[in-house]
Formats: C-alpha cells, sequence, structure tokens
C-alpha cells in the first residue's frame, strides 16, 4: 500500500505571509495526487488534484495554487494567506484503477492568525 | 450529477450494542462505494469499499457495509460497537463512468460515532 507524508504536521502564519506544503507519496508511480481542506473537523472539499508531473487542476477558485514538480511530489502553496485559509489540509493519492481507494496523509493543522 | 448523502450529523450507540451509519447516493451508473474513518487530528483511514459481486462487504476493524441498489444506500455496520470506534466516518462515491473531475470521489459531509461505555 502507499504511505503518504505531510508536513509540518501544524503551522501557525499570520495574515498575509506566504505558505508551503509538501507532500510526498511513497510505494507507488503515477499516482493521481489531490489535496483537500477540512475546515471545524467535517467536511472534504476537494482543493486541488494532478494527473501526472505538472498538470493540476482546481476545483474552486481561491487564493492557494498547487504544483507537481515530481512524480511523487505534490505542493499547496500561497502567495498571502487569509483568515479563511485556516483549517485541515489533507494530501491524497490513489492509482492503479478508478476501483481503488483513496490513501490519506497525516495532514497539516493550518491556522492563520 | 453525482451524489453522497450522510443524513445523521452523529450517531450515539452504547458500547457492546449494534452500531448502524447511514449513506445514500446518487450516480448515474453503478457505482464503486468507499468508507473511511477519521480520528481527531489524524488523516482518512479506508475501511471498506464496494466495486461488484458480493453486496455484503467486510473490511478493517470489524466493520461491514451492504450494497443496496434499489435503496441507493451503503450503510456501515458493526455489530458490537467499541468505545475505540468513536470518530468521524465518511461515506465516498465515485461514478466509473466518467474521468477527469467527474471521476474523483465525491465525499458525504461526514457522521460523528460516539460510543459510550
Amino acid at each position: 500500500s502507499q504511505t503518504i507524508h505531510q508536513w509540518p504536521a501544524t503551522l501557525v502564519q499570520p495574515v498575509g505571509s506566504p505558505l508551503s506544503l509538501e507532500c510526498t507519496v511513497e510505494g507507488t508511480s503515477n499516482p493521481n495526487l489531490y489535496w483537500y481542506r477540512q475546515a471545524a473537523g467535517r467536511g472534504l472539499q476537494l482543493l486541488f488534484y494532478s494527473v501526472g508531473i505538472g498538470q493540476i487542476s482546481s476545483e474552486v477558485p481561491q487564493n492557494l495554487s498547487a504544483s507537481r514538480p515530481q512524480d511523487r511530489q505534490f505542493i499547496l502553496s500561497s502567495k498571502k494567506l487569509l483568515l479563511s485559509d485556516s483549517g485541515f489540509y489533507l494530501c491524497a493519492s490513489t492509482s492503479g484503477g478508478s476501483y481503488n481507494e483513496q490513501f490519506f496523509g497525516p495532514g497539516t493543522r493550518l491556522t492563520v492568525l | 450529477a453525482q451524489s453522497v448523502a450522510q443524513p445523521e450529523d452523529q450517531v450515539n450507540v452504547a458500547e457492546g450494542n449494534p452500531l448502524t451509519v447511514k449513506c445514500t447516493y446518487s450516480v448515474s451508473g453503478n457505482p464503486y462505494l468507499f468508507w473511511y474513518v477519521q480520528y481527531p487530528n489524524r488523516g482518512l483511514q479506508f475501511l471498506l469499499k464496494y466495486i461488484t459481486g458480493d453486496n455484503l462487504v467486510k473490511g478493517s476493524y470489524g466493520f461491514e457495509a451492504e450494497f443496496n441498489k434499489s435503496q441507493t444506500s451503503f450503510h456501515l455496520k458493526k455489530p458490537s460497537a467499541l468505545v475505540s470506534d468513536s470518530a468521524l466516518y465518511f461515506c465516498a462515491v465515485r461514478d466509473p463512468n466518467y474521468g477527469g473531475s467527474q471521476g474523483n470521489l465525491i465525499f458525504g459531509k461526514g457522521t460523528k460515532l460516539s460510543v459510550k461505555p
């Protein structure tokens, strides 16, 4: 099975500061990668997904961007954080067919003050 | 359009009693269905999935789910609840007829399960 690494685990940033969250995947190649945001311990909002290096699809307009510089690396960024960017960010990976489950990383808790 | 509903925000169960967490879905074709569990401040963990075949699917930690096509449901069940089962549970659906963004997993809003001793 796949292992998803995310860092940092927690982050406190001031409004207007930049952001970079990193996700790396082990145990598979050419995965589909996803960034989700979870607010208040509830539903997941899909932010971005990627089917390959340099290929990024955005699901919702927002203050964030994503990049995939390597096959198993997925980065979430912002130039200037907003208060509303606070939340729990989850990276996920899936490969091998649409019948396969997504594997999730441990998440990053972002607090914007 | 694809959608999944978890009608209960919270389910309370006494330890040792059976538990059910409900999920209904809407897709145009035959769905792929998944259940995940999330403990506080953790990522989601995969429990089980239905792709095809036997309608009763068994998964991790003694959980099982039954696919009911006529009722478009995929309820999660466990015969005897444990306090350690207390967590947030997510149902998800994928329509295999679609690719791109429509082929992504659609998650329910989650159901908080609380098991009391």
